[in-house]
């Protein structure tokens, strides 16, 4: 069964500071691999997704995304923290087929300081 | 363009009372799928619907069901409330059923508290 651990419940950095949220997978194919956000008292938005076709994944607001087969991970980064970022970060993994089902990990809470 | 919408925001419940959430999809989508997010975890897969027809349940209790209309829009039905049901509960509309290409846009949310 596929399935997501994110390391580290909380998150703190400075505004400015490398943001660096770690995510691996367990997946026994090719998995679709997503990073989402979700603001306070909000639904989740999308900032990236990976489908295979390139391991350095670029999305909204600046963050990147690198898949890495051999360690099963895809981590997110931000190379500076603004105040605006401080969030519930998820990222999960599609099995594919004909549901788009998603597993989502527990989640890790940014916060960013002044 | 629309995006997709949930009513109620908030909802208060008793143990053993029946609730019903309702979903709009964004326009053109014809895949609707619900998640429970419990406090402090990752939303669940409760079951996805694509054109009418459920495609698709993760590990839920049959007192949890769902309708999905001509329209697209959706209902997510729970039964004999628990405790537990206490949850944060997602709709989230795909242009697609297939998964991975298809990015499933979520709507804001019905907060379920069960007393």
């Amino acid at each position: 069964a596929q399935s997501v651990t994110q390391l580290g419940s909380h998150v703190s950095v400075s505004e400015g500071a490398l943001v660096l949220l770690r995510c691996n997978y367990s997946s026994s194919v090719p998995p679709y691999l997503f990073w989402y956000v979700q603001y306070p008292n909000q639904g989740l938005q999308l900032l990236l997704k990976y489908t295979s076709a390139a391991t350095l994944v670029k999305g909204i607001n600046g963050f990147e995304a690198e898949f890495k087969k051999s360690e099963t991970s895809f981590h997110l980064t931000k190379p500076s923290a603004h105040m605006s970022d401080a969030a519930e970060y998820f990222c999960a993994v599609s099995p594919g087929g004909n549901t788009g089902k998603l597993i989502f990990g527990q989640g890790t809470t940014l916060q960013v300081k002044p | 363009e629309t995006g997709v919408t949930q009513s109620p925001t908030h909802l208060i419940k008793t143990r053993g009372q029946q609730v019903t959430l309702r979903c709009s999809s964004q326009s053109g989508h014809n895949t609707v799928s619900w998640y429970q997010q419990a406090l402090g975890q990752g939303p669940q897969f409760i079951f996805q619907y694509y054109r009418e027809e459920e495609n698709g349940r993760g590990n839920f209790p049959p007192r949890f069901s769902g309708l999905q209309f001509p329209n697209y829009s959706s209902e997510l039905n729970v039964n004999a409330l628990e405790l537990d049901d206490s949850a944060l509960y997602l709709c989230a509309s795909s242009l697609s059923r297939t998964g991975g290409y298809n990015e499933q846009f979520f709507g804001p949310g019905t907060r379920l508290t069960v007393l």
